[in-house]
């Protein structure tokens, strides 16, 4: 079955790069896009960002520029870094894929403290 | 930008009730990308309805979705306890994608 599970760090210092990757496995990253989607404690979902096969990457302005999305399909993997962190940043983050976000990873927390 | 607004915020309803939820959208959303998703504490969420209407692989037929524009709503029919979870709307037709805010629907 399809499976995604990110991988990365649970603590981030503020101002510095949050970075994630997620592994995709048992479906082909030829189809649709590959997302990543942010959850703060007690509150709702955030659409970060996503990434297309061919590269292809849109990101959401509320966060300033400062997300980047990358695949690389021969590892089964795509991956998120998000700058110039701060506290507002903590959150669950979940990847997604599928052409309705149909599947999703079980979710990290990412804190950031100093 | 899309703003996607959910109403009611809570809703709490007894075991074989109906419960119907709605998602208003800022501007027109077309049809093929309006998705319902549910969110059970402490898990990921799970892509309940796609297209507004097709039920995704797994999901009861009592879950249902329709609507069209700027309205869409998901009704759940004679619910049972393991509806209790949040319910989110989403599009991805124009990017930002969006979520809406929730609706919190509690079995009694």
């Amino acid at each position: 079955q399809v499976q995604l599970q990110e991988s990365g760090p649970g603590l981030v210092k503020p101002s510095e790069t949050l970075s994630l990757t997620c592994t995709v496995s048992g479906i082909s990253m030829n189809t649709d896009s590959w997302s990543w989607i942010r959850q703060p404690p007690g509150k709702g979902l955030e659409w970060i960002g996503h990434i297309y096969y061919g590269g292809s990457m849109s990101s959401n302005p509320s966060l300033w520029g400062r997300v980047t999305v990358s695949i690389d399909a021969s590892k089964m993997q795509f991956s998120l870094k998000l700058t110039s962190v701060t506290a507002a940043d903590t959150a669950v983050y979940f990847c997604a894929g599928g052409w309705a976000s149909d599947y999703w990873s079980q979710g990290t927390l990412v804190t950031v403290s100093s | 930008e899309v703003i996607l607004t959910q109403s009611p915020g809570t809703l709490s309803l007894s075991p074989g009730e109906r419960a119907t939820l709605f998602c208003r959208a800022s501007q027109s959303v077309s049809i093929s990308y309006l998705a319902w998703f549910q969110q059970r504490p402490g898990q990921a969420p799970r892509l309940l309805i796609y297209r507004t209407s097709h039920r995704a692989t797994g999901v009861p037929d009592r879950f249902s979705g329709s609507g069209s524009g700027t309205d869409f709503t998901l009704t759940v029919s004679e619910l049972e306890p393991e509806d209790s979870a949040v319910y989110y709307c989403h599009q991805h037709g124009s990017t930002p994608y969006s979520f809406g805010q929730g609706t919190k629907l509690e079995i009694k």
